[in-house]
């Protein structure tokens, strides 16, 4: 258990509205990431983050922005959802560890969150 | 850019009996790593296994091993004596190993293949 939480777990909006998720951590960890969950796609990384204020684009990132104003906290906004962004939301984070004890360069991810917009 | 394909939406296996799941990957880079996680009806993603591929030996952990053939750019996973707790979606992914942003081994950014959901027969 890497300490993550999402929250919500379930939302259903409409159309045109924003939403926000939440990724939170309780480890300190550096690194942040989100992907979508779509049948037929596996994840695919939306936005990541490499520090409080240090974010880039993923591969899916049109129509998302992120913010990262504390460590412990990664945010997702969907400034105005829409139907193609029905999806389930991953968090996850990494961490590499010092090269002298071998690097974890593993990625844990949250529980989810399923999205539904009417 | 690299991407990740598994051929197999679906597979199933009697209990006890051992599967291999198939994944190949598309890149240019020669130092990189691969993964399999796994995806129970929880949702919850887990790692099964990792693989470096500057290594020759393939990786195995407990009952799970891979095939790793650098040349063909293939990965497949065994999963040897099947239990009904192994039954999931598994998702195949790729990192680069060179170093993304933020520092000495920077960012990772995975690159998942679409998924293959076993099932296990009693």
């Amino acid at each position: 258990d890497a300490g993550i939480t999402q929250s919500p777990r379930h939302k259903v909006t409409e159309t045109g509205t924003p939403v926000t998720l939440r990724c939170h951590q309780t480890e300190n960890h550096r690194y942040m990431y989100w992907y979508r969950q779509d049948p037929g796609h596996g994840l695919r990384l939306i936005h990541y983050s490499y520090g409080v204020k240090d974010t880039d684009k993923g591969e899916v990132s049109d129509g998302y922005s992120v913010s990262r104003s504390k460590t412990e906290d990664f945010l997702l906004t969907l400034e105005s959802a829409t139907s193609s962004q029905t999806s389930v939301y991953f968090c996850a984070i990494s961490e590499r560890v010092g090269l002298a004890g071998g690097s974890t360069d593993t990625q844990y991810f949250g529980p989810g969150t399923r999205l539904t917009v009417l | 850019a690299q991407t990740v394909t598994q051929s197999q939406p679906e597979m199933s296996v009697q209990e006890a009996e051992t599967v291999t799941l198939s994944c190949t990957y598309d890149t240019s880079e020669s130092d990189y790593y691969l993964f399999w996680y796994k995806q129970p009806p929880s949702r919850q993603m887990i790692l099964v296994i990792r693989q470096e591929a500057y290594k020759q030996q393939n990786a195995t952990e407990n009952r799970f091993s891979v095939n790793f053939q650098k040349a063909a750019k293939s990965f497949s996973l065994k999963i040897s004596d099947s239990q009904l707790g192994d039954a999931a979606m598994y998702f195949c992914a790729y990192r680069s190993a060179f170093a993304g942003k933020g520092g000495v081994g920077g960012a990772q950014k995975l690159v998942f293949g679409q998924g293959t959901r076993l099932t296990i027969n009693p």
